[in-house]
C-alpha cells in the first residue's frame, strides 16, 4: 500500500528565508510524485510533478523538489519565501498516474 | 478554457437527509474523484470512475454514491446525512478520452457540507 507523509503540520520562515517542506513516500513501485498548493477557500493547485524523468524537478513560482530514491524523499523547496506563499501544501504519490495517496499537508507561514 | 466546477458551494442539510452534490468537467477527461478534506487528515478518496458506467470505492466510500451516465459529470450523493459527513469536499479529473493517464489531476473549488 501507499502512503505519504509530510513532516511538520506547520512551518513558519521569514520573508525571503528557505523554505523546506518534507515529504516521505512508500511504494512498491516507481511512483509518480506530486506538489500540490491550496489557497484559502480554493481548490488544489498542481506545483510539480515527478514522473520519471528528471529528478530535480522544477515548479511554479519559483518551487522546486528532488525526487530521492535512496531516502524516498520528495521535499519542496524555495529559495526566498514570498509573502505570497502562504498555503497549504500537500505531497501526493500515485503508482499508475491514476489514483493518488496525498499526505495530511502542510500549513506554510510566511513571517514579514 | 477547459474547467471543473462544483455545486452547490456551501450546503446546509438535517441528519438523514438525501443529499448530492455535483461535479461537471470541460476537459474531456476520463477519470474523475471525489475526496473530502477534513483537519488532520489531509484529502481521502470516497469513490472514482475511469470511465461512463464504471465506479469503484475508494478509501471512505461508507455512507456515499456515485454514478457516472456520461463522461462530464459525477454526482456524489450522500444517501442519509450524518454529522461526520460535516467536511470540505473536492471533486477531481486526470487522463484523456485517448486512453493513458495526464499524470496530474485537476481540482474543482469545492462544496462546504454542513450537517446539522
Amino acid at each position: 500500500a501507499q502512503s505519504v507523509t509530510q513532516l511538520g503540520s506547520h512551518v513558519s520562515v521569514s520573508e525571503g528565508a528557505l523554505v523546506l517542506l518534507r515529504c516521505n513516500y512508500s511504494s512498491s513501485v516507481p511512483p509518480y510524485l506530486f506538489w500540490y498548493v491550496q489557497y484559502p477557500n480554493q481548490g488544489l493547485q498542481l506545483l510539480l510533478k515527478y514522473t520519471s524523468a528528471a529528478t530535480l524537478v522544477k515548479g511554479i513560482n519559483g518551487f522546486e523538489a528532488e525526487f530521492k530514491k535512496s531516502e524516498t524523499s520528495f521535499h519542496l523547496t524555495k529559495p526566498s519565501a514570498h509573502m505570497s506563499d502562504a498555503a497549504e501544501y500537500f505531497c501526493a504519490v500515485s503508482d499508475d498516474g491514476n489514483q493518488f495517496y496525498f499526505g495530511t499537508g502542510t500549513s506554510l507561514t510566511v513571517i514579514p | 478554457d477547459a474547467e471543473i466546477t462544483q455545486s452547490p458551494r456551501h450546503k446546509i442539510t438535517e441528519t438523514g437527509r438525501q443529499v448530492t452534490l455535483a461535479c461537471h468537467q470541460t476537459w474531456n477527461h476520463n477519470n474523475m474523484f471525489w475526496y473530502r478534506q477534513d483537519l488532520g487528515h489531509g484529502l481521502r478518496l470516497i469513490h472514482y470512475s475511469y470511465g461512463v458506467h464504471d465506479t469503484n470505492k475508494g478509501e471512505v466510500s461508507d455512507g456515499y454514491s456515485v454514478s457516472r451516465s456520461n463522461t462530464e459529470d459525477l454526482p456524489l450523493t450522500l444517501e442519509s446525512a450524518a454529522s461526520s459527513q460535516t467536511s470540505v469536499y473536492f471533486c477531481a479529473s486526470s487522463g484523456s478520452l485517448a486512453g493513458g493517464s495526464s499524470y496530474e489531476q485537476y481540482f474543482g473549488p469545492g462544496t462546504r457540507l454542513t450537517v446539522t
